[in-house]
């Protein structure tokens, strides 16, 4: 079957940083998803990545491991409003986006 | 750009009545719109793929019956629940995806919150 495992839910300190780790084991691979969702709204788009290695957007970077089947979103000079979840998400094969649980990120002052 | 919105933000109604929700995309045109659900605390469920001027692609366990989805233009998708229960109460989320490849991004409207009593 398809999997996606995230943690469930982190803590961390306002200004600090924190990597958000993601595996996933699917039929296929056609790129990785990361997207934040606040409670109570949408997702929004924060990065693609179907080549290995890092893509940094500000303060936001995102990894892929194709061969480990390994992902990881790092936030640094973490702020208030970044809390929320971040949500992992592979296309497979059939070009159908596997949906991880998502991971509640709490930030404390 | 990239901007999807939805209609309504949010709509409360009786059980056994029928609720329309819209989707569009206001600055690009979608070939394709997916539609998602969400329970508390949940990830997002994909309900079904819609392509403009087709049918849509209702996955497993879905009623396509009871999730009416017509996808009449470029812009615009609608999703109607017939006959609403309490169990269909949920966060409706539709997202758009921009430029006619299936790895290109989705870009999600704000979401319908739809509460049956």
């Amino acid at each position: 079957g398809q999997n996606i495992d995230q943690p469930t839910e982190m803590t961390a300190t306002e200004g600090a940083i924190v990597q958000i780790n993601c595996t996933y084991q699917t039929s296929g691979f056609n790129g990785l998803f990361w997207y934040q969702q606040h409670a109570g709204e949408a997702p929004t788009f924060l990065s693609y990545n179907v080549l290995d290695g890092l893509e940094e957007k500000g303060r936001f970077s995102s990894f892929l491991s194709r061969s480990k089947g390994y992902s990881y979103l790092l936030l640094k000079e973490l702020q208030m409003k970044d809390s929320a979840s971040y949500l992992c998400a592979v296309l497979d094969s059939n070009y159908q986006l596997i949906w991880g649980a998502g991971t509640k990120l709490i930030i404390k002052p | 750009g990239a901007v999807v919105s939805q209609h309504p933000s949010w709509v409360i109604c009786k059980s056994g009545t029928s609720v329309k929700i819209e989707c569009r995309s206001l600055d690009f045109q979608a070939t394709t719109m997916f539609w998602y659900r969400q329970f508390p605390k949940q990830s997002l469920m994909l309900m079904a793929t819609s392509n403009e001027g087709s049918k849509a692609t209702y996955e497993q366990g879905v009623e396509k019956d009871k999730f009416l989805i017509n996808h009449a233009s470029l812009t615009l998708s609608t999703l109607t629940v017939t006959s609403a229960h309490p169990e269909d109460s949920s966060f409706y989320i539709c997202s758009a995806q921009r430029g006619g490849r299936e790895t290109d991004t989705q870009y999600f409207g704000p979401g319908t919150r739809l509460t049956v009593l």
